[in-house]
């Protein structure tokens, strides 16, 4: 039983488009929000992370939108682009260490 | 710094083989943990280790031993092969208790196929 829905499973959008992936949780005592980007063949790297205090965090095209009462967050990619096409995991932990992660989803950006 | 290695990169495995993967790391991180990724299922925790001597289950530890006699050296081992374990397999690790230490480190996987 996944803690972290994620959807949806996979999006395409056009060069330049809006990627909005979503995820949410249950257990309330999460509170670390990373989301991780993975490239075919490798692991994932930490792209973005929130912690609960803050409704949102922008660190470039990428923002995490958090929402505590309805207990989602979700990343948004803005003005997408090719090299952006990756597999993109949220996750939450109540430590540093043990991170539960979503089912994935897998991005396309066309040119 | 290499980050966090793993060895092998790929590996065939007959039923009932038993076998260990290599994660090292040399960032010095205190916490290393072993995750298993299979199609739409995102990653799973198998094991975990806050120190030296000190290793815990994740969510799914059946099947899979670990030990941790060193901070750099975490080795996952499959006493007895099944092909419930083909996967592909990941080592991370992190810090605890620095500005920014949040991130786990993920190693490159390795692809395991148990026939």
């Amino acid at each position: 039983q996944q803690q972290v829905k994620q959807s949806p499973q996979s999006l395409i959008v056009q060069k330049g488009g809006i990627s909005i992936i979503n995820c949410a949780y249950e257990n309330t005592a999460f509170d670390y929000f990373p989301w991780y980007q993975q490239f075919p063949g490798k692991g994932p790297a930490l792209l973005i992370a929130i912690r609960p205090d803050v409704s949102e965090k922008k660190e470039g095209r990428f923002t995490i939108s958090f929402n505590k009462s309805a207990k989602q967050f979700s990343l948004h990619i803005m003005d997408s682009q090719p090299g952006d096409s990756a597999t993109y995991f949220c996750a939450a932990s109540i430590n540093d260490y043990k991170l539960s992660f979503g089912a994935g989803t897998t991005v396309t950006v066309r040119a | 710094n290499a980050g966090v290695t793993q060895t092998p990169k790929f590996q065939v495995l007959k039923t009932g083989q038993s076998m260990t993967l290599q994660c090292a790391q040399d960032m010095n991180h205190e916490y290393m943990s072993w995750y298993r990724q299979d199609p739409g299922m995102g990653l799973r925790l198998i094991h975990y280790s806050v120190g030296a001597g000190i290793t815990d289950q994740g969510e799914v530890p059946n099947g899979y031993n670990v030990s941790r006699s060193t901070t750099e050296d975490f080795p996952l081992r499959l006493l007895s092969a099944a092909p419930s374990q083909t996967s592909v397999y990941f080592c991370a690790s992190s810090s605890p208790g620095l500005a920014g230490s949040d991130t786990q480190y993920f190693g490159p996987g390795t692809r395991l196929t148990v026939l």
